[in-house]
């Protein structure tokens, strides 16, 4: 059974701090991707990552960097976090070589005051 | 890009009644469509998908239809139960592209 993990379901941080979302996948998976999720917006693609240390921007990429400094593990970065980026993030993998059922974290929660 | 839309935004019905949910996406490189059931609460998971090559996909009470030449893909769930009741995701993807969602459709299902 593949399992995503999100380090944190809910997180509180205030204007400007710089947040770390972490996520980590235990079926050696190719894929890795960030999205947030905002109701009636479905889920918008942040960054994603075909290999270790490559990422690509997605749809809405402002505000956000990610590391992918091992395979396994995917990190979502706000560097200054304003309160627009309140949401609902989920990370998610995907095997890759064209096997692209992608497998979704559990969420993390996040609220910016 | 691709751009995914997805009819109704909410949808309630009768216990044992059936279900359908409509998807349209624009490209038609698209040759992939899953279909994603997040319960409340709880992480979005796949239960069921098609490809291009396939018109028509069953599985038990859910099934997906596609009609590449109207560029739609419909999710049909019959004799629905309460466990049914979640939001519904549709995506389509194609090679070389990010996976697109569609926006969601909460499906109340009442006793």
């Amino acid at each position: 059974d593949v399992k995503v993990t999100q380090s944190s379901r809910y997180l509180v941080k205030r204007t400007g701090e710089k947040v770390f979302l972490e996520c980590v996948q235990d079926m050696d998976h190719e894929n890795m991707f960030w999205y947030r999720q905002d109701p009636g917006l479905g889920l918008r693609l942040i960054y994603f990552s075909y290999d270790v240390k490559m990422k690509e921007k997605g749809d809405i990429p402002e505000g956000y960097s990610v590391s992918r400094e091992k395979k396994e593990r995917f990190s979502l970065i706000l560097e200054s976090a304003s309160t627009n980026q309140t949401s609902m993030y989920l990370c998610a993998s995907s095997l890759g070589g064209g096997k692209n059922i992608q497998y979704f974290g559990a969420g993390t929660r996040l609220s910016v005051l | 890009g691709e751009n995914v839309e997805q009819h109704p935004s909410t949808l309630s019905v009768q216990e044992g009644d059936s279900a359908v949910i409509k998807c349209t996406y624009s490209d038609s490189a698209s040759n992939y469509f899953p279909w994603y059931k997040q319960e409340l609460g709880k992480r979005p998971q796949l239960i069921i998908d098609i490809r291009s090559n396939v018109g028509e996909k069953k599985d038990q009470r859910i099934a997906v239809t596609l009609n590449k030449t109207a560029k739609h893909f419909s999710l049909h769930i019959t004799e629905t139960q309460p466990e049914d009741s979640a939001v519904y995701f549709c995506a389509a993807w194609g090679y070389g592209q990010n996976f697109v969602f569609g926006p969601g459709t909460r499906l109340s299902v009442l006793p």
